[in-house]
């Protein structure tokens, strides 16, 4: 069974859609969720913690269901430099590794 | 802002040879991690290191890879004798003060096996 689950896309939507991308991870006791943004040949980068209570950053708002194992990122107003493939990561309770889906690809098109 | 930086960004080796992958973490962080993405695949964990020693290791983490902190600054990821399978980006990472903050990432060196 996979450890963290993508819809790999693509989502290809026009500039100033609302996208949201879902995640589920199966351990239970998962500590700490991230979301992460990875451009094509780059390193990830840290777009946002999800935290229990849900949060936001601007046009980002992540949200956490631990009952249901479940973490989503909505990005609302898209704009053409949100193309990228979003990376759902979780540390497991296990240890300090971060485990990684396998990303949704994002397509913002003018 | 502070980064993680790793050199070289692009290393070709000849199979059978060894390998030396070099980071600098963030100055301020204790948690160093190694991961590996195949091109087409997913961002793949290999080992972390804490306090001079590693903390956790994958499967994939077998006896012909080592890491090392040889001083305060770098952190180095070794293949002692590389196969084809083993060329793929490798990401160096680190977090600060708890295992389950936030990790940054360098920018990456992509290694192939020829």
């Amino acid at each position: 069974r996979k450890e963290v689950e993508q819809d790999p896309g693509p989502f290809n939507v026009p500039e100033g859609a609302t996208v949201a991308f879902n995640c589920t991870y199966s351990n239970s006791a998962s500590q700490s969720f991230f979301w992460y943004r990875q451009d094509c040949r780059k390193e990830p980068k840290l777009l946002m913690s999800v935290y229990s209570s849900g949060n936001e950053d601007g046009r980002f708002t992540a949200q956490l269901n631990r009952a249901s194992q479940y973490i989503s990122l909505l990005i609302r107003d898209s704009k053409l430099s949100d193309s990228a493939t979003y990376l759902c990561v979780v540390n497991m309770e296990a240890g300090n590794m971060l485990t990684f889906g396998g990303g949704t690809r994002l397509m913002v098109k003018p | 802002e502070p980064e993680v930086t790793q050199t070289p960004s692009h290393q070709v080796t000849q199979m059978g040879q060894e390998v030396i992958l070099r980071c600098v973490p963030i100055s301020n962080h204790l948690y160093f991690y190694w991961y590996r993405q195949i091109l087409g695949q997913k961002v793949e964990f290999l080992v972390s290191f804490y306090n001079n020693e590693i903390s956790e290791k994958s499967e994939i983490f077998d006896d012909q890879f080592s890491v090392e902190r040889p001083d305060g600054s770098n952190f180095t990821l070794k293949i002692r004798s590389t196969k084809l399978e083993d060329s793929a980006m490798y990401f160096c990472a680190s977090s600060g003060d708890s295992r389950y903050t936030e990790a940054f990432f360098g920018q990456g060196t992509r290694l192939t096996v020829v």
